[in-house]
């Protein structure tokens, strides 16, 4: 059974960091793309950052380059988004998401989710 | 980026009815669409992915059809479980995006 588990949500004032982690089960992680997806409250689906199985390649969206690192650690089963810079708009629950990809220039659609952590930047 | 537009933002429905909803693409995104359902509190839940491919234990009443630019999601006879947001989003380019959802509740 595939299971994503986030943690590393919480309040943080603007300005300052924060790291998110999702362990991952149940299938072979590093065979896999994994992305982070955020909801600000009471809104939709964003997409913020995908990482490929290997940790080669990594994409993020506009609203988060610069700010966001994304990373993976295949020997621990761990997805990871560093956050700086935080923003009160980057208030959201962010959850981590596993990616099928069906080819070359695609970003694939979210097959598994975690249950989400979240993540309020507010002084 | 491509744009997604959901239709409507809110479908009243008796259970047992039939829904349809509506998504639409800026720009044709082929085949390259998903459909997932979120309930209050949970996190999403694929339904549908190329379009019309149902996710594993999906119950056949949900369907999808559509290419290019205009897709549909059809829940046959709506049960009480069925009572949530979905949303469409495309995958055919870097980055992928989501619609607005549509929110289906109980007439």
């Amino acid at each position: 059974e595939v299971q994503l588990l986030e943690s590393g949500g919480g309040l943080v004032q603007p300005g300052g960091s924060l790291r998110l982690s999702c362990a991952a089960s149940g299938f072979t992680f590093s065979s896999y793309a994994m992305s982070w997806v955020r909801q600000a409250p009471g809104k939709g689906l964003e997409w913020v950052s995908a990482i490929s199985g290997s940790g080669g390649s990594t994409y993020y969206a506009d609203s988060v380059k610069g700010r966001f690192t994304i990373s993976r650690d295949n020997s621990k089963n761990t997805l990871y988004l560093q956050m700086n810079s935080l923003r009160a708009e980057d208030t959201a629950v962010y959850y981590c998401a596993k990616n099928f990809l069906p080819g070359p220039g695609s970003s694939g659609w979210y097959g598994y989710w975690g249950q989400g952590t979240l993540v309020t930047v507010s002084s | 980026e491509i744009v997604m537009t959901q239709s409507p933002a809110t479908l009243s429905v008796s259970p047992g009815e039939r829904a349809t909803l509506s998504c639409r693409a800026s720009q044709s995104v082929s085949s390259n669409l998903a459909w997932y359902q979120q309930k209050p509190g949970q996190a999403p839940r694929l339904l549908i992915y190329g379009a019309s491919t149902r996710a594993t234990g999906i119950p056949a009443r949900f369907s999808g059809s559509g290419s290019g630019t205009e897709f549909t999601l059809t829940i046959s006879s709506l049960q009480s479980e069925d009572f949530a947001v979905y949303y469409c989003q495309q995958y055919n380019n870097w980055p992928g995006t989501f619609g607005p959802g549509t929110k289906v509740d109980i007439k």
